[in-house]
């Protein structure tokens, strides 16, 4: 049964903080995808993925950078977390060439 | 801005009659189009999809309209049932370049 996890469901930090997303996939997925869902706004991209040690900017990279050292893995990291960075994050992961993608069950992160 | 767009917030139908939920998207160029649906606490599933090549696909009590004409997709269910109460998004675009309208919340009444 295909599998995305992440790493926390609730995640509480401060203003300034560095923040680690961390998201593992389980189906030897080549593509892997951050995003953030904000109400009346959808699921918005802010990075992906096509390879290992391979990363492309969504929408809305501002504020965030990845990596991917290892093909199931892929982390987000907030820099220095602030408010408007409050929000859900889904991780995501497909095979290359397949337009379907696989999510994990979201994190919600809470900047204060 | 948003390319893709759902603007019934929510939708509230009985059980039993047909659910129709509505995507409209400004890309001409967008090749793929999919409906998720999200439970509360859970990531988004796939439900069905349907490339620009077609103008309707069917699974079970599922059926994918798209109007490329007037860039438009919607989804049916028939008969609707209290368990397909939940978010649903539609998502159109390429491989890597996939974007998502806002969600519509079903709720199927008993």
């Amino acid at each position: 049964d295909v599998k995305v996890t992440q790493s926390s469901r609730y995640l509480v930090k401060r203003t300034g903080e560095k923040v680690f997303l961390e998201c593992v996939q389980d189906m030897d997925h080549e593509n892997m995808f951050w995003y953030r869902q904000d109400p009346g706004l959808g699921l918005r991209l802010i990075y992906f993925s096509y390879d290992v040690k391979m990363k492309e900017k969504g929408d809305i990279p501002e504020g965030y950078s990845v990596s991917r050292e290892k093909k199931e893995r892929f982390s987000l990291i907030l820099e220095s977390a602030s408010t408007n960075q409050t929000s859900m994050y889904l991780c995501a992961s497909s095979f290359a060439g397949n337009y379907e993608q696989y999510f994990g069950p979201g994190t919600r992160l809470t900047v204060t | 801005d948003q390319q893709v767009k759902q603007n019934s917030p929510s939708l509230s139908v009985q059980e039993g009659r047909i659910s129709i939920l509505n995507c409209d998207y400004t890309n001409s160029m967008f090749d793929y189009f999919l409906w998720y649906k999200k439970y509360p606490a859970e990531g988004p599933t796939f439900l069905i999809s349907i490339s620009s090549i077609k103008d309707k696909n069917e699974d079970g009590r599922f059926t994918v309209f798209l109007n490329k004409s007037a860039k438009h997709l919607s989804l049916h269910i028939v008969p609707s049932q209290p368990g397909d109460s939940a978010v649903y998004f539609c998502a159109a675009g390429g491989q890597n370049d996939m974007r998502f309208g806002a969600g519509t919340r079903l709720t199927v009444k008993p």
